[in-house]
């Protein structure tokens, strides 16, 4: 939908795993990113790339891993080092990470619970 | 770094009233100012955008203005209806700044009463 897709829509994990979110884009954007929601946080991001084989940590990056082997993919995998990882998790792409005017487009999220 | 202020957190109008939604930011460098909504379970879609050399855009029922020099602009919906009730986000983009140069307000609940 709208060119990216995430997947799985639900995922549940026992805690002490490790689990990881898949995010796909057709649009042809150079920059990929990940957020994550919890009720009144607003948007908190995690990991950015703003090219392949590069990505750089966000604001809340402990527990989490990226990679960026390919310009279409940018999965997130959620260690056990996360201490709270139950949350709605968003990927996003741009056109271009440096471009002032090219705006995010969303996937419809993963919502991850740990038990 | 920056820092975006969004107010209010939660915001309930009669159906048929307008709206209101402020942002402020801290970061003169700033230059571009999407607003996000984002209804229940889905994922957030860009509604409207402003660049730093417009005062004001207008699509609709929808509008935003900016003040450079107060470091505020403002997201305006008109004769709201039942399908606007979301959550919205506005953000801001600074060249160099941080991160990847997009900051996020927390978002503002937008309760429309029938």
């Amino acid at each position: 939908d709208g060119g990216i897709t995430q997947s799985p829509k639900y995922l549940f994990r026992k805690e002490g795993q490790n689990v990881t979110l898949s995010c796909e884009q057709n649009l042809n954007h150079d920059a990929m990113y990940w957020y994550r929601q919890d009720p009144g946080q607003g948007l908190r991001l995690i990991y950015y790339s703003q090219i392949v084989n590069d990505f750089q940590k966000g604001d809340i990056a402990e527990g989490y891993s990226v990679s960026r082997e390919k310009k279409e993919s940018f999965p997130l995998t959620v260690t056990s080092a996360q201490k709270n990882p139950t949350a709605f998790y968003l990927c996003a792409s741009r056109r271009s990470g440096t471009a002032y005017n090219s705006p995010l487009h969303f996937g419809n999220g993963t919502r991850l619970t740990v038990t | 770094g920056e820092n975006v202020e969004q107010h209010p957190s939660t915001l309930s109008v009669q159906e048929g009233d307008s709206a209101v939604i402020k942002c402020t930011y801290s970061d003169s460098a700033s230059n571009y100012f999407p607003w996000y909504k984002q209804e229940l379970g889905k994922r957030p879609q860009l509604i409207i955008d402003i660049r730093s050399n417009v005062g004001e855009k207008k699509d609709q029922r929808i509008a935003v203005t900016l003040n450079k020099t107060a470091k505020h602009f403002s997201l305006h919906i008109t004769e709201t209806q039942p399908e606007d009730s979301a959550v919205y986000f506005c953000a801001t983009y600074h060249s160099g700044g941080g991160a990847d140069g997009l900051t996020f307000g927390k978002g503002t609940h937008l309760i429309i009463q029938p």
